[in-house]
């Protein structure tokens, strides 16, 4: 299994709302990254876990929440977020962090702030 | 600071060859992937490169050069599904991902 799952693909929210964008990977890999992407632009990093703990945090406004239950889901906690957050948002892992191992992707969840 | 450059977009005909450039200027380098992006999907894996030379794989190849800060993405007999966005990332000192804006490749019958 070399699939990187998300949920949910799209998401409209309101600027007042609370929601969470979850991933899951069961290919045993012990690092696992948020990134968020705008149209035509590169994906930006946003939060890595390495061993179910933070470790990168790009200077993420705290209106983004990560969280790691346990090695093979990593959650985004969103609350009070901009019209300018929407984006695709995707999860990435890979088996280490630290070494030049490729980064498996999920789909992304397409996400719309009115 | 840490800079990858790859051409915008590039047009190319069906069954045709084309290459995709990439020049890096990081701190430290620990190797080169290339991604492809479909519009609105997720970035797949297309190769890695940490020594210099050519890495063949089926249509696809991939070249570094570490002494030039150079690598390009050769595909060959072009086919329409080839058309996407095609990621340069380089590897950096800390073991960062450091990505290039990418080249959106158009593929014309």
């Amino acid at each position: 299994d070399t699939e990187v799952t998300q949920t949910p693909k799209h998401l409209v929210m309101g600027m007042t709302n609370k929601k969470s964008l979850k991933c899951e990977q069961h290919m045993g890999h012990r690092a696992m990254y948020w990134y968020k992407q705008k149209a035509k632009k590169p994906p930006e990093l946003m939060f890595v876990y390495s061993y179910e703990k933070l470790s990168i945090n790009e200077s993420v406004p705290s209106r983004f929440s990560p969280e790691c239950p346990n090695s093979s889901l990593l959650n985004l906690h969103l609350h009070a977020l901009q019209p300018e957050d929407s984006a695709l948002y995707l999860c990435a892992s890979s088996q280490e962090l630290g070494e030049s191992y490729e980064q498996y992707f999920g789909p992304g969840t397409r996400l719309t702030v009115t | 600071g840490q800079n990858i450059d790859q051409p915008t977009e590039m047009t190319a005909t069906e069954g045709a060859i084309v290459q995709i450039n990439c020049t890096y200027q990081t701190s430290g380098f620990n190797g080169l992937f290339w991604y492809q992006q479909h519009a609105g999907e997720a970035p797949t894996f297309l190769s890695y490169n940490v020594l210099d030379g050519l890495e063949e794989k089926g249509r696809f190849s991939s070249f570094l050069s570490r002494s030039k800060g150079y690598s390009y993405l050769l595909l060959k007999e072009l086919q329409m599904k080839d058309s996407a966005s095609y990621l340069c990332a380089v590897v950096d000192s800390n073991y960062q991902l450091i990505w290039g804006a990418g080249t959106k490749l158009i593929i014309k019958p």
